[in-house]
């Protein structure tokens, strides 16, 4: 069974600090990985994916993920935030369907 | 590339009334399309997943009579809720993987608000 782990619903950091997003998922198998933004009133922009290629992958808007298998982690950074990254952040794994976290509000205090 | 796009992207509709949302796929073929749905503050719930000629497949707990999925042609999907009802009131998004190459990966459209007075 797959599943998906956001720990911390709530992420508040300060301007200019750096963004940790926690993302722990279970899987049988190597999975596909994914973290999506979504503002208010929008749908699911894609920031990055792991495909079992490179561990540390890199999106847009300064955004990274690391891929570790002994911790069955794929954590969210970003080494300064920004007010623009105010939003709700979506940890998701794939295999036949997708499987989404319950999701990480971000709050960035000026 | 990968664009999908959902119409409308609001509506507002009397209870009782049926309301129908489209899901196409631009530039590419989806061979499967999902629906989802979204709570205010939570995340995204899979309804269905259908596949191109073949009635959808439903999660538990979906009404499948109250939500009608029809995926007519590779590019398109709709979703059509029937007899609304207040607590139908959501976010409904679809998405839509290809068959190739990556077999693994979904394109998601921007939702469609739906408010039910």
């Amino acid at each position: 069974a797959q599943s998906v782990t956001q720990l911390g619903s709530h992420v508040s950091v300060s301007e200019g600090a750096l963004v940790l997003l926690r993302c722990n998922y279970s899987s049988s198998v190597p999975p596909y990985l994914f973290w999506y933004v979504q503002y208010p009133n929008q749908g699911l922009q894609l920031l990055l994916k792991y495909t079992s290629a490179a561990t540390l992958v890199k999106g847009i808007n300064g955004f990274e993920a690391e891929f570790k298998k002994s911790e069955t982690s794929f954590h969210l950074t970003k080494p300064s935030a920004h007010m623009s990254d105010a939003a709700e952040y979506f940890c998701a794994v794939s295999r036949n369907q997708f499987y989404f976290g319950t999701g990480t509000s971000l709050t960035v205090i000026p | 590339g990968a664009v999908v796009s959902q119409h409308p992207s609001w509506v507002i509709c009397k209870s009782g009334t049926s309301v129908k949302i489209e899901c196409r796929s631009l530039d590419f073929q989806a061979t499967t399309m999902f629906w989802y749905r979204q709570f205010p503050k939570q995340s995204l719930m899979l309804m269905a997943t259908s596949n191109e000629g073949s009635k959808a497949t439903y999660e538990q707990g979906v009404e499948k009579d109250k939500f009608l999925i029809n995926h007519a042609s590779l590019t398109l999907s709709t979703l059509t809720v029937t007899s609304a009802h207040p607590e139908d009131s959501s976010f409904y998004i679809c998405s839509a993987r290809p068959g190739w190459p990556s077999s693994y990966e979904q394109y998601f459209g921007p939702g469609t608000r739906l408010t039910v007075t």
